[in-house]
């Protein structure tokens, strides 16, 4: 069964330090997602990505916070200047669109901002 | 908010007794998705009702929907330990966005 894939699984990285976090979405779907959850809280939606362009993006995500689909299988979120307040739980999710609305999430990164 | 919002937030029972989880919301919904969450992992999509449904039923799963009361609930049957996780109910609004709340943990008690 076709799945959603984040690389790395942790990452680790000094305040200040710019992070690439990546996805591979499944391959024939349309839409792609960020969602972050800090220990413990719930799900916060970052941005949604169709057509190769952000679609929606919450209040979370600032300047310092992008999102680029290089190669068309690739989907990466790049944090330029990490905070500590970043440390969370970095979930990539697609959807296959064409009103099937379901999403399909991925292992995650753990992000630890030190 | 617009958030959904679980009841309860923690719930324990014995195996093979049945867990029923509760979901409200604010908005106006297009569908609402049940996902569920294990210790440190990813989300896994268990099913989504629509807007004009009121019942739907997949394996052991069984969720209701009332758009009057802007509720909804899940229910697991014959519960296992392997059902032990967080449970989020996740209504997805006018904007197709999914609107998260902080879920319902699950012990199952062998």
């Amino acid at each position: 069964e076709p799945e959603v894939t984040q690389t790395p699984s942790h990452q680790v990285t000094q305040m200040g330090q710019e992070v690439i976090l990546r996805c591979v979405p499944i391959s024939n779907h349309l839409y792609f997602y960020w969602y972050r959850q800090i220990l413990g809280q719930k799900v916060e939606f970052l941005v949604s990505f169709y057509n190769n362009e952000i679609s929606e993006k919450s209040e979370i995500f600032d300047d310092q916070f992008s999102v680029e689909r290089p190669d068309g299988s690739n989907f990466t979120l790049k944090i330029r200047s990490t905070k500590l307040e970043d440390s969370a739980m970095y979930f990539c999710a697609s959807e296959g669109g064409l009103s099937s609305y379901e999403q399909y999430f991925g292992p995650g990164t753990r992000l630890t901002v030190t | 908010s617009q958030q959904g919002e679980e009841d309860p937030q923690a719930l324990s029972i014995q195996e093979g007794e049945n867990a029923t989880m509760n979901c409200s919301y604010k908005t106006s919904i297009n569908n609402l998705q049940w996902y569920r969450q294990n210790s440190g992992r990813g989300l896994v999509h268990l099913i989504l009702i629509r807007s004009n449904e009121r019942e739907k039923h997949s394996g052991r799963l069984r969720v209701t929907l009332d758009t009057s009361k802007k509720s909804s609930s899940l229910l697991i049957t014959a519960s296992r330990a392997a059902d032990t996780a967080s449970y989020f109910c996740a209504p997805m609004d006018s904007n197709y966005q999914l609107i998260w709340g902080a879920g319902t943990k699950l012990i199952i008690k062998p």
